[in-house]
C-alpha cells in the first residue's frame, strides 16, 4: 500500500482562487517535504517542515504539518497559471542517517484563466 | 555543474537491449540518488551513493540495474537485458549532505526518459 497518499490526485481551478492539498502518511514522520513537478522539467524543492505544528511559507504556498495525524497540507493564495504542475510530498523516514525520501504520486494542479 | 544533468534525455531501446544513463551531480554534492518514476507515479527510489560508496541498493528491482560512482562524482544506472515494464522516467538527485534532512533539499535533474519497445 502506499505509504503517502495525496489527495485530490487533480485539481481544476480557476485563477485567484484558494485551494488546498493533503498528504497523509500511513508511517511516522520525521520529516516532511513538498516538491513541485512541471513537465520536462526536474522535482522543485519548495519547502520542509519538521515539527508537528510547523508552518512554512514560499510567495504564496504555505504548508503546515500536523504531527499527531501524520499529515500536511498545502494551500495555494490567489491561484495563479505559474502555480500549475504536480507537486509531490515526500516523507523521511528514520530519526538519524541516511534515508531516502518517499513520495506520494503527486497532485495535478492546473490553473485555468 | 550548475545543476544536476542527465543523459540521455530520452531513450528508446527494443527489449532485450541493455541502456546506460548518466548522472552528473552538482559538483559539490556527496550524495547522489537514483529514483524510477512512472507515468502518474510519484518517484520510487532505487539507489544511492555518498560518494563512491553505495550503502543502500534495496530499491533496485531485479539483478538487471546496477548502479556505480567509481569516483565519487558522475554515476551510471545501466539496465541490462531491457523488459517493456522498465519504461519510466529515470530521475537523479544530489545532496550536499548525507542526511537530506539537515538541508531540507534534493537537487533533481530533468530526468531520462526510457522507452522499452
Amino acid at each position: 500500500s502506499q505509504e503517502l497518499e495525496q489527495s485530490p490526485q487533480s485539481l481544476i481551478v480557476q485563477e485567484g482562487k484558494n485551494l488546498t492539498i493533503n498528504c497523509t502518511s500511513s508511517k511516522t514522520l520525521y520529516g516532511l517535504y513538498w516538491y513541485k513537478q512541471k513537465y520536462g522539467e526536474g522535482l522543485i524543492f519548495l519547502m520542509m517542515l519538521q515539527k508537528g505544528g510547523e508552518e512554512k511559507s514560499h510567495e504564496k504556498i504555505t504548508a503546515k504539518l500536523d504531527e499527531k495525524k501524520q499529515q500536511s497540507s498545502l494551500h495555494i493564495t490567489a491561484s495563479q497559471p505559474s502555480h500549475a504542475g504536480i507537486y509531490l510530498c515526500g516523507a523521511d523516514r528514520r530519526v538519524s542517517g541516511n534515508t531516502p525520501l518517499v513520495f506520494g504520486k503527486g497532485t495535478r494542479l492546473s490553473v485555468i484563466a | 555543474g550548475a545543476g544536476v544533468s542527465q543523459s540521455p534525455r530520452y531513450k528508446v531501446t527494443k527489449r532485450g537491449q541493455d541502456v546506460t544513463l548518466r548522472c552528473d551531480p552538482i559538483s559539490s554534492h556527496a550524495t547522489l540518488y537514483w529514483y524510477q518514476q512512472a507515468l502518474g507515479q510519484g518517484p520510487e527510489f532505487l539507489t544511492y551513493f555518498n560518494y563512491e560508496a553505495q550503502p543502500d541498493k534495496s530499491g533496485l528491482p531485479s539483478d538487471r540495474f546496477s548502479a556505480e560512482r567509481p569516483e565519487g562524482s558522475i554515476s551510471t544506472l545501466t539496465i541490462q537485458r531491457t523488459e517493456q515494464r522498465d519504461s519510466a522516467m529515470y530521475r537523479c538527485a544530489s545532496s550536499p549532505n548525507v542526511r537530506v534532512a539537515n538541508t531540507g533539499e534534493l537537487f533533481f535533474g530533468e530526468g531520462s526518459r526510457l522507452t522499452v519497445l
